[in-house]
């Protein structure tokens, strides 16, 4: 079975301070991808990131950067010196190039992250 | 234009009342998808679609029914709605197995 576990709920910090989004998932493929998207109060999803398995590379994308540990499932997300603008929730998905793959996303809980001024 | 287009994107309904939420895309892809958004629960996938011909089920298929008419449209039924379907719905499209969704704004649904 395929699963993302996004555990912090909600999380609320400083504008300036660096903050960390976990995202743990399960698989029995080998090769898959991982996505980060972005959820603003308007509602939209926007694409972040995709990073596929076979690339441990960690990313860095101006104030984002992804790190990705197969040894640990896990594809967390950090937003360095935080801005009010990044406050929305934040989603982890997974999808499998499998002999059950269909393409479909699985989703994450999401994290809540609030930015205060 | 968004790419991928949702109609209505904001509807109140009664218990028992028929629904469609409809979605055209202009990505030329063939795969496409219907999500549904609690919170708390993020998104599930209630029905997806590789073309035409090829219509499956998702995780939460249930109360729900879809028609893909067209490679770029993909409509998705309530045929008798109540309340715990009040959500948030997502049509999304893909290309390939490794590609990101590209997602529709959203249509809000409330079901009395």
């Amino acid at each position: 079975a395929q699963k993302v576990t996004q555990a912090q709920t909600e999380i609320s910090v400083v504008e300036k301070e660096d903050v960390t989004l976990d995202c743990v998932y399960e698989t029995r493929d080998t090769t898959y991808y991982l996505f980060w998207y972005k959820q603003p109060p308007s509602g939209e999803l926007v694409f972040l990131i995709r990073r596929n398995s076979f690339d441990e590379q960690n990313e860095i994308s101006g104030r984002y950067s992804w790190n990705f540990q197969k040894s640990t499932s896990s594809f967390n997300f950090t937003i360095t010196a935080s801005q009010v603008v990044d406050s929305a929730v934040y989603f982890c998905a997974l999808t499998s190039y499998g002999s059950s793959n269909t393409g479909k996303l699985i989703f994450g809980q999401g994290t809540t992250l609030q930015v205060k001024p | 234009d968004a790419d991928v287009t949702q109609t209505p994107r904001n509807r109140i309904t009664k218990t028992g009342k028929r629904i469609m939420l409809e979605c055209s895309q202009t990505k030329g892809h063939d795969r496409m998808y219907w999500y549904r958004q609690d919170p708390g629960l993020g998104l599930r996938l209630i029905y997806y679609s590789f073309d035409v011909k090829d219509i499956n089920k998702g995780e939460i298929s249930d109360g729900y029914s879809v028609s893909r008419q067209a490679q770029a449209k993909f409509s998705l039924s309530l045929e008798s709605a109540i309340p715990n379907q009040t959500a948030l719905y997502f049509c999304a499209t893909k290309t390939g197995y490794s590609g990101e969704l590209f997602f529709g704004e959203g249509s809000r649904l409330t079901v009395l």
